[in-house]
């Protein structure tokens, strides 16, 4: 069954690191998104991306945050100075054009010290 | 602004029973709505999704019903165990295109002890 797939599960990055999160999204799927989830809070919307663009961001997509595409299937959300509280796991998440069900990966625990 | 809810918080039942989740949500003009399973650091595995046209969605032992004008759905499972353990989450895209983001509950964590 196709999936998303993200590397690496875990990072430990110091504070005022750059991190690169990536995703390969499942391989018909047109729409990309990144959600986080920090530790006993809700899943929150970052920034969804389609025709190698952004469609539409939240207000904790900064302009810290950058995302690419930068091949046929690779997806990456780029976070240039990490802070503390972008401690939180990371979930990439893709949709078709036929059905609008959402499949997750598995998530990147970003631990920022 | 969409709203979502999820009572209860917690749920704790034995092996074998039957058990209903709720879902409320506060902007009726909704497209579809998903239901998702959590476990304990992992990601977010998706269980159904029920359109907006639709009344109930089934797959194996999960019955997800949605009552868009009482801005309302439910997830049955039936016969539990204790593999369902896990967080359940329901969420709802803004608008209706495939590209809207989620908006998520704050989810049920369900433990089914033997």
């Amino acid at each position: 069954e196709p999936e998303v797939t993200q590397t690496p599960s875990h990072q430990v990055t110091q504070m005022g690191q750059e991190v690169i999160l990536r995703c390969v999204p499942i391989s018909n799927h047109l729409y990309f998104y990144w959600y986080r989830q920090i530790l006993g809070q809700k899943v929150e919307f970052l920034v969804s991306f389609y025709n190698n663009e952004i469609s539409e961001k939240s207000e904790i997509f900064d302009d810290q945050f950058s995302v690419e595409r930068p091949d046929g299937s690779n997806f990456t959300l780029k976070i240039r100075s990490t802070k503390l509280e972008d401690s939180a796991m990371y979930f990439c998440a893709s949709t078709g054009t036929g059905s609008s069900e959402a499949f997750f990966g598995q998530g990147t625990r970003l631990t920022v010290v | 602004k969409q709203e979502v809810t999820q009572i209860p918080a917690a749920l704790s039942v034995p092996e074998g029973e039957n058990l209903v989740l709720n879902c409320s949500f506060t902007d009726s003009a909704i497209y579809n709505l998903q239901w998702f399973r959590q476990d304990p650091g992992k990601g977010l595995t998706s269980l159904l999704l029920i359109q907006s046209s639709q009344r109930e969605q089934t797959s194996g032992r999960l019955n997800a019903s949605l009552d868009k004008s009482s801005g309302r759905s439910t997830l049955y499972i039936a016969a539990s165990q204790p593999g369902d353990s896990a967080t359940y989450l329901c969420a709802l895209p803004r608008g209706t295109g495939t590209a809207s983001k989620l908006t998520f509950g704050t989810g049920t964590r369900l433990q089914v002890t033997l």
